[in-house]
């Protein structure tokens, strides 16, 4: 079946400590997309691509990095610069043509 | 950016209830979808849906995009339809990026 792969559900990170967290697609998509949920509160864009070896800022980039080296992966890095990571992360892509996105089940990611 | 808003942004029903769901934006989208986040933080697109009216099962979506207003229609309520709903849009010329809304959050009881 096609769809989005998020690794893993559940990340633990220490104060300090940078985390990668991963995502991956057999859609074929261009475009894929990580967003940030925090209790109570829609998604945030944290950044997106649209194709292969390029990628922009969304809303609250700060704190975080990503790569697109392939098509069917886009995984986010947490720095050790982003304040508060914890939260519930999202991936996301959608076709060329836009028919709607489709997202993955999630990473919580807590700081201990 | 655009505004989504979401009304409204609590709602208990009894089972087999129906309930509409409001979504403003701010400014003209080409695009707006419905979304549904089960208990466990899976986001199901349930409408793509810019324009007209669309209809899947007890759920049926109506988006009149020169007013910019989008409703979601769930009649029949069951309990399994407990969860959060976003709608959410993309500002003309902005991509494919989309704006969520902060969400309706609906509990059906027995």
């Amino acid at each position: 079946d096609g769809g989005i792969t998020q690794s893993p559900k559940y990340l633990f990170r220490k104060e300090g400590q940078n985390v990668t967290l991963s995502c991956e697609q057999n859609l074929n998509h261009d475009a894929m997309y990580w967003y940030r949920q925090d209790p109570g509160q829609g998604l945030r864009l944290i950044y997106y691509s649209q194709i292969v070896n390029d990628f922009q800022k969304g809303d609250i980039a700060e704190g975080y990095s990503v790569s697109r080296e392939k098509k069917e992966s886009f995984p986010l890095t947490v720095t050790s610069a982003q304040k508060n990571p914890t939260a519930f992360y999202l991936c996301a892509s959608s076709s060329e043509g836009f028919y709607g996105y489709t997202f993955g089940s999630g990473t919580r990611l807590t700081v201990v | 950016g655009i505004q989504v808003e979401q009304s409204p942004p609590d709602l208990i029903l009894q089972e087999g209830a129906n309930s509409t769901l409001r979504c403003n934006f701010s400014d003209s989208v080409n695009n707006l979808q419905w979304f549904h986040q089960n208990p466990w933080g899976q986001l199901i697109n349930l409408f793509y849906i810019p324009s007209g009216t669309k209809q899947n099962g007890r759920l049926s979506a109506t988006t009149v995009a020169t007013e910019r207003y989008s409703l979601l229609y769930i009649s029949s309520s069951q309990t399994t339809d407990s969860g959060v709903y976003f709608c959410a849009g993309i500002l003309t010329g902005g991509g494919n990026k989309l704006t969520f809304g902060t969400g309706t959050q609906l509990k059906v009881e027995l």
